[in-house]
């Protein structure tokens, strides 16, 4: 089993404030790298996916970045607002024939008005 | 739109009870998922399918069972509820697009055993 850590586990911010989390992976074998967003009551709803070393992901104001090197991939969120606040999911995929997802346990965000 | 729906989005069952979360999906896609997410921890797979009549088990498959019968629809079996079985349940499915399978979720079943 994949270990994928995302840190921190929860993070209050107030609105208006930028912000950023972490997911770790193992680098080895490595295909792509997946985010996404949790709301409360909702269905998980994919953000990014990232395969290449360096790859850069903007949608409004979150976007992500990747470094399969050394296992690590950021979330940055500008300006944070109020329907910001989620669970935000990464899940890394190995390569070869496996479709599976591995993911992390999440960090909690709540964007504070 | 993609869309992924799962039968209850509440449900209370007894210990010892056979219970059925159902998922349905309507893109046709190939593969389907289950995962149970508990707090503090990641979703952890319990089953997928990646055709009819497949099924391949996931990392806590221990009091599962599946059933794919149809395209669109994958099952989760609960032979005998257990009180470890309350969470929350998550069906998902997924196609290849370009080499990357995006991950499409239903809204989850919070299943509760007493």
């Amino acid at each position: 089993i994949l270990n994928v850590e995302q840190s921190p586990q929860s993070l209050h911010v107030q609105e208006g404030d930028s912000t950023n989390f972490t997911c770790s992976f193992p680098s080895s074998n490595f295909y792509a790298l997946h985010w996404y967003r949790w709301e409360t009551a909702k269905s998980p709803e994919a953000l990014f996916v990232m395969t290449l070393n360096g790859d850069e992901k903007k949608k409004g104001r979150i976007s992500a970045t990747l470094n399969t090197k050394e296992g690590y991939s950021y979330l940055y969120i500008k300006g944070s607002q109020p329907e910001d606040s989620a669970t935000y999911l990464c899940a890394s995929r190995p390569g070869g024939s496996a479709r599976q997802l591995t993911f992390g346990s999440g960090t909690q965000l709540t964007v504070l008005p | 739109d993609v869309k992924v729906t799962q039968s209850s989005r509440y449900l209370v069952k007894r210990t010892g009870e056979k219970v059925f979360l159902e998922c349905v999906q309507d893109m046709d896609h190939e593969n389907m998922f289950w995962y149970r997410q508990d707090p503090g921890l990641g979703l952890r797979l319990i089953y997928f399918s990646y055709d009819v009549k497949m099924k391949e088990k996931g990392d806590i498959p221990e009091g599962y069972s599946v059933s794919r019968e149809k395209k669109e629809r994958f099952s989760l079996i609960l032979e005998s509820a257990s009180t470890n079985q309350t969470s929350m349940y998550l069906c998902a499915s997924s196609a290849p697009t370009g080499g990357v399978e995006t991950q499409y979720f239903g809204p989850g079943t919070r299943l509760l055993v007493l």
